[in-house]
């Protein structure tokens, strides 16, 4: 069973701080990785991608992935209350070649004014 | 379109009856998902399209799930003889490629609640 791992949370930071979030997987194989962003009762959103090791950065974002411990991480800077959301960490099947995702449970982010 | 469109928004399905979620995925997107996401957990996945040709159906989680994509385009989902488990938010993505390489575009969902 390939499986993603998330802290549900909730994650709490003040308004301005720095935000981690963290995922790990299971699957040696996979090559991708995303982060997407879900907002209460709306569908998930794509925000990142990540395909090889180190960091990738997009504005106020940063991803992190390291493969040998198979860690994904997104950095969330200058946290602000709109960036209140839950995260999902998702990885592709490596053996399928489809795009299939596995999507991890989420963590639920709260930045408090 | 501009984006995913799943339709119905919200169905209520009396249990034992049948119903059909529909996707008009992106145009000229190759590749269809469909996922299920229960309360508080992140989507699962159901099955997989590319083009008119269902390459993974792996995740469905009974034969009471059937779906299907005949022209290339647009895809239903039909539940025969729903039951209250089958409740969920059902997501429809498409992406670019067939190998997922850019990640995908959600649909806004069909909320389904099974009485």
């Amino acid at each position: 069973q390939k499986e993603v791992e998330q802290n549900s949370g909730p994650l709490s930071v003040p308004e301005g701080a720095i935000a981690s979030l963290n995922c790990t997987y299971s699957d040696r194989g996979s090559q991708s990785f995303f982060w997407y962003r879900q907002y209460s009762g709306k569908s998930p959103e794509l925000i990142m991608s990540i395909y090889s090791n180190g960091d990738k950065e997009d504005g106020r974002f940063t991803a992190q992935l390291n493969k040998a411990s198979q860690y994904v991480s997104l950095l969330i800077r200058d946290s602000q209350p709109s960036d209140s959301a839950t995260y999902l960490c998702a990885v592709n099947e490596g053996s399928s070649n489809t795009g299939k995702l596995i999507f991890g449970q989420g963590t639920t982010l709260q930045v408090k004014p | 379109g501009a984006g995913v469109s799943q339709s119905p928004r919200y169905k209520v399905a009396k249990r034992g009856q049948d119903v059909a979620l529909r996707c008009d995925p992106i145009s000229g997107h190759v590749s269809l998902f469909w996922y299920q996401q229960a309360l508080g957990q992140g989507p699962e996945f159901l099955t997989y399209f590319q083009n008119e040709a269902q390459l993974d159906k792996s995740g469905l989680p009974s034969d009471r799930f059937f779906a299907e994509r005949p022209e290339g385009s647009v895809s239903t989902l039909k539940i025969q003889r729903t039951q209250q488990e089958d409740s969920a938010v059902y997501l429809c993505a498409s992406s670019l490629d067939g190998q997922g390489n850019y990640g995908y575009t959600f649909g806004s969902g069909t909320r389904l609640t099974v009485v």
